[in-house]
């Protein structure tokens, strides 16, 4: 069973640019879920995706968008980076079941804009 | 989605339990109590969950008050490798909600 893998590990970006951060889900899992999160801070939800659908958004701006593919990997896309976007972002897969599936994440990218 | 509190820090030697404790008096009637915790420089890792009753598995055991409206994650001997951010999250099919989370030093 493998398991979630991010892509890149580390990335340098400067204001207004476009970035795109891939995740593939472990075998099996149907749902994907995104999350930022600032030095010291815990992770924050960005959206989640079931069956390449969004299923649930938090508190972020349209300019961060999303992808879900049929084989469940995954694209977080943002425009116009700005430079409180640097941060670590996680993604997450999972089964969707009634209690709240294990989410299972990768290690993460690593997002500077300069 | 619930209030959680827990302790910033806390801190523990090596071989001896640890009893991480989590308030979250607003929690709905429905929703499991989730434990994950983040090792440095990884993504978070789930530990244990349950709803009402008490729960044990290879990593930890998570004690639920009767009310529910707390809960307390056991690691029954601490090791370096514990050494984490401890998150408690209540929740339903939602997404993780996480607070700041309590910090683990464990001292050998």
């Amino acid at each position: 069973e493998t398991g979630v893998t991010q892509s890149p590990t580390h990335l340098i970006k400067t204001r207004g640019q476009q970035v795109t951060l891939r995740c593939s889900s472990q075998s099996g899992h149907n749902t994907v879920s995104w999350y930022q999160q600032a030095l010291g801070q815990g992770p924050q939800f960005i959206f989640q995706y079931y069956r390449e659908e969004e299923n649930g958004r938090g508190n972020f701006p349209p300019r961060f968008s999303g992808l879900q593919f049929p084989n469940y990997s995954s694209e977080l896309n943002v425009n116009a980076l700005e430079l409180d976007d640097s941060a670590l972002y996680l993604c997450a897969s999972s089964l969707s079941v009634p209690q709240g599936g294990i989410q299972y994440f990768g290690a993460g990218t690593r997002l500077s804009v300069l | 989605d619930a209030k959680t509190t827990q302790p910033n820090s806390m801190e523990s030697n090596e071989e001896e339990p640890v009893h991480l404790p989590c308030n979250h008096s607003t929690i709905s009637g429905t929703d499991y109590i989730h434990w994950y915790r983040q090792l440095p420089s990884q993504g978070p890792e789930y530990v244990i969950h349950g709803l009402t009753s008490n729960v044990n598995n290879r990593m930890a055991s998570l004690a639920i008050a009767e009310d529910r409206k707390s809960s307390t994650l056991i690691l029954h001997r601490a090791t370096l490798r514990d050494a984490a951010v401890y998150y408690c999250i209540p929740r339903g099919n939602t997404p993780l909600v996480f607070g700041k989370g309590t910090r683990l030093s464990v001292i050998a």
